[in-house]
């Protein structure tokens, strides 16, 4: 079993719809928990973090954790064509520790 | 402002050959990163930097090697070039302690014929 997983994709949803993005994992140390975003032909860049279980919130984005379920969550309000991106999860044990990320999901917000 | 660069954009080697592919930032930080992106199995960690003269190995490190010699600079060396190095490249840095934000080069797209 891998330790992040993550549907490819792609996801393709009209303009205005709230998207939801999903990542699975298995190492219950993982307390790191973030979202990068990557456009076409560009390096990922990061979205939002959170720590530990909980949601968190800015803008039109909310990352959302659950610990018990090992399950995290990345909902977009609103959406824009401009949000057509891949969208990676990723995750750390530590402050100190190397991230795993998972394979990103390919999202297209139809105008 | 403070950015990290790559280069080549782009490069067309062949097998056998040694190909080094530069990796720079201006950010000060002492965490460096080296990832290769490929369909089907995303970001995997090829190399890591914690400073100067520090370099430690990842999760695919085969056929690769670093060397850090200061703060700045982290290039990437395959030693005999093989088609299954056929990637997207990605340098990445970061503060200590403050590993959540690795901000990411543009890329390299390398082509092993």
């Amino acid at each position: 079993q891998k330790e992040v997983e993550q549907d490819p994709g792609p996801l393709s949803v009209p303009e205005g719809a709230i998207v939801s993005l999903n990542c699975t994992y298995s190492n219950s140390a993982f307390q790191y928990f973030m979202w990068y975003r990557q456009y076409s032909r560009k390096g990922p860049e990061l979205l939002m973090y959170t720590y530990s279980s909980g949601n968190k919130e800015d803008g039109r984005f909310t990352a959302q954790v659950d610990k018990s379920s090992k399950y995290i969550s990345l909902f977009i309000r609103d959406s824009q064509p401009s949000d057509s991106a891949t969208y990676l999860c990723a995750m750390r044990r530590n402050r100190d520790d190397k991230i795993i990320f998972g394979k990103g999901t390919r999202l297209h917000i139809l105008p | 402002d403070a950015e990290i660069t790559q280069s080549p954009r782009h490069k067309i080697t062949e097998t056998g050959r040694q190909v080094t592919l530069a990796c720079h930032q201006t950010w000060n930080h002492n965490n460096m990163f080296w990832y290769r992106q490929d369909l089907g199995h995303g970001l995997r960690l090829i190399h890591y930097s914690y400073g100067v003269q520090d370099t430690n190995k990842g999760e695919v490190s085969d056929g690769y090697s670093v060397s850090r010699s200061n703060t700045e600079d982290l290039p990437l060396t395959l030693e005999s070039a093989a088609s299954s190095q056929t990637s997207v490249y990605f340098c990445a840095s970061s503060e200590v302690g403050g590993g959540n934000i690795q901000y990411f080069g543009a890329g390299t797209r390398l082509s092993v014929l």
